[in-house]
């Protein structure tokens, strides 16, 4: 089982639809996660970043943490043809004391239609 | 300014060469990453390096090698290319080590013929 399960898609809504992303993961030391996105040839750029279970919201993003199901979600309200990206889920263990990189879940490519 | 540069943006070279990519942060972050996604997307990390400290992937080969002149430099350098290097190589900062967010690079993507 891979640490980190997203589903690639492609994931096609109208423009103004609300749009769901999800992530599972399976290792409970797992305690930071981030949503970024990534557009075309570019590199991911930070959306949400939260620490523990509940929501958090950031003008029509909001990020939403399970720990107890182990599931992250981030929904996007009034979606724009601008939204139009790959979004990563990315997860972070509590440090042992050394620099730990991103484990990313594989992203989701998402197109808003115009 | 951009926050976290690197170049060459696109290299294209052959098999058994050896090459390096560059990476710069004007951000005074204390660690810097270098990640790799491969033609699937999929984006995974290869080495985080901190005060002097390396920390590296186990699957990642031994003919890739990080080399940080200061603290504001993360080179990678890679000896005999394979095919199967060919992608995309991001390079990341954070001010400290783990739960701080990751700033990154532009990507350098590596094509090896």
């Amino acid at each position: 089982q891979k640490e980190v399960e997203q589903d690639p898609g492609p994931l096609s809504v109208p423009e103004g639809a609300i749009v769901s992303l999800n992530c599972t993961y399976s290792n409970s030391a797992f305690q930071y996660f981030m949503w970024y996105r990534q557009y075309s040839r570019k590199g991911p750029e930070l959306l949400m970043y939260t620490y523990s279970s509940g929501n958090k919201e950031d003008g029509r993003f909001t990020a939403q943490v399970d720990k107890s199901s182990k599931y992250i979600s981030l929904f996007i309200r009034d979606s724009q043809p601008s939204d139009s990206a790959t979004y990563l889920c990315a997860l972070i263990p509590i440090a042992g004391g050394g620099a730990d990189g991103l484990t990313f879940g594989k992203g989701t490519h998402l197109i808003i239609q115009p | 300014d951009t926050a976290v540069s690197q170049t060459p943006k696109y290299l294209v070279t052959q098999m058994g060469n050896d090459k390096s990519i560059k990476c710069e942060q004007n951000l005074g972050h204390d660690t810097m990453y270098w990640y790799k996604q491969d033609s699937k997307k999929f984006l995974k990390i290869m080495f985080s390096y901190n005060n002097k400290e390396l920390i590296i992937n186990e699957t990642v080969p031994n003919r890739f090698s990080p080399k940080s002149p200061d603290k504001a430099h993360l080179n990678l350098h890679i000896n005999s290319l394979e095919l199967g290097d060919s992608a995309v190589y991001f390079c990341a900062s954070s001010q400290g080590l783990a739960g701080d967010t990751q700033y990154f690079g532009p990507g350098t993507r590596l094509t090896v013929l």
